[in-house]
């Protein structure tokens, strides 16, 4: 079965650091590409960031709002993702999950595909004084 | 613009077709992708590529683009798909995920 569970959330004050984790199973974490997703309470979704499989070049890319601030790294020999979260602020509370995510190229039609799945639980973050 | 445009709300009475639309500069290129979130619940992902369905996902769901939208449809709505439904895509640079706001799907 193919598997993500987070953890590592908590609460915190703004301007400190927290680390969350996202264990997977159930499939081959190394070739994968993985991402962390937020939701803040009452609102919608949010990427946050990515990593790119080793083999792809293992680089990261982040939303504007968390550039600077947070490292997303993995370690394939764990199979976890990690998700390093310092300097916090109030707008980052939230839930956040981690996801695998795939990318797609359809000759036939020219267009590219992105999605993610499968989701883990998520894990809730708190900022607050 | 690296915007996906969603409907807040959508209804449908059970039983019907309802279509719940993504709309942006990016799905010239990409096809969006479409999640379902109820209450308290990771999301789920229901389409994914041109018309692509995960396992387990019921064949009443499908998806279509055209143009700068694409679209999630409900073929004989039930109650248990009164959920959230977001859309996501690349933006224009092709390295960041946009999602949409999001639309509550009411099953009347």
């Amino acid at each position: 079965e193919v598997q993500l569970v987070e953890s590592g959330g908590g609460l915190v004050k703004p301007g400190g650091s927290l680390r969350l984790s996202c264990a997977a199973s159930g499939f081959t974490f190394s070739y994968a590409w993985m991402s962390w997703v937020r939701q803040a309470p009452g609102k919608g979704l949010e990427w946050v960031g990515r990593v790119k499989s080793k083999t792809d070049g293992g680089t990261t890319d982040y939303t504007a709002p968390v550039k600077g601030r947070f490292t997303i790294s993995r370690d394939d020999s764990k199979n976890t993702l990690y998700l390093q979260m310092n300097s916090l602020k109030t707008e980052d509370t939230a839930v956040y999950y981690c996801s695998r995510d795939y990318e797609y190229y359809d000759v036939l039609t020219g267009y590219y595909s992105c999605w993610f799945d499968p989701w883990g639980q998520g894990t809730q973050v708190t900022v607050s004084s | 613009s690296s915007e996906l445009t969603q409907d807040p709300a959508v209804s449908v009475a059970l039983g019907q077709t309802v279509r719940i639309t993504c709309q942006g500069d990016s799905l010239r290129n990409y096809y969006a992708s479409w999640y379902q979130q109820k209450p308290g619940q990771a999301p789920v992902l229901v389409i994914y590529g041109k018309n692509n369905r995960p396992s387990g996902i019921p064949d009443r769901f499908s998806g279509s683009s055209s143009g700068n939208t694409a679209s999630l449809t409900i073929t004989g709505a039930q109650a248990e798909d009164e959920a959230d439904y977001y859309c996501d895509s690349r933006d224009s640079s092709g390295n960041h995920v946009v999602f949409g706001g999001g639309t509550k799907l009411t099953v009347l």
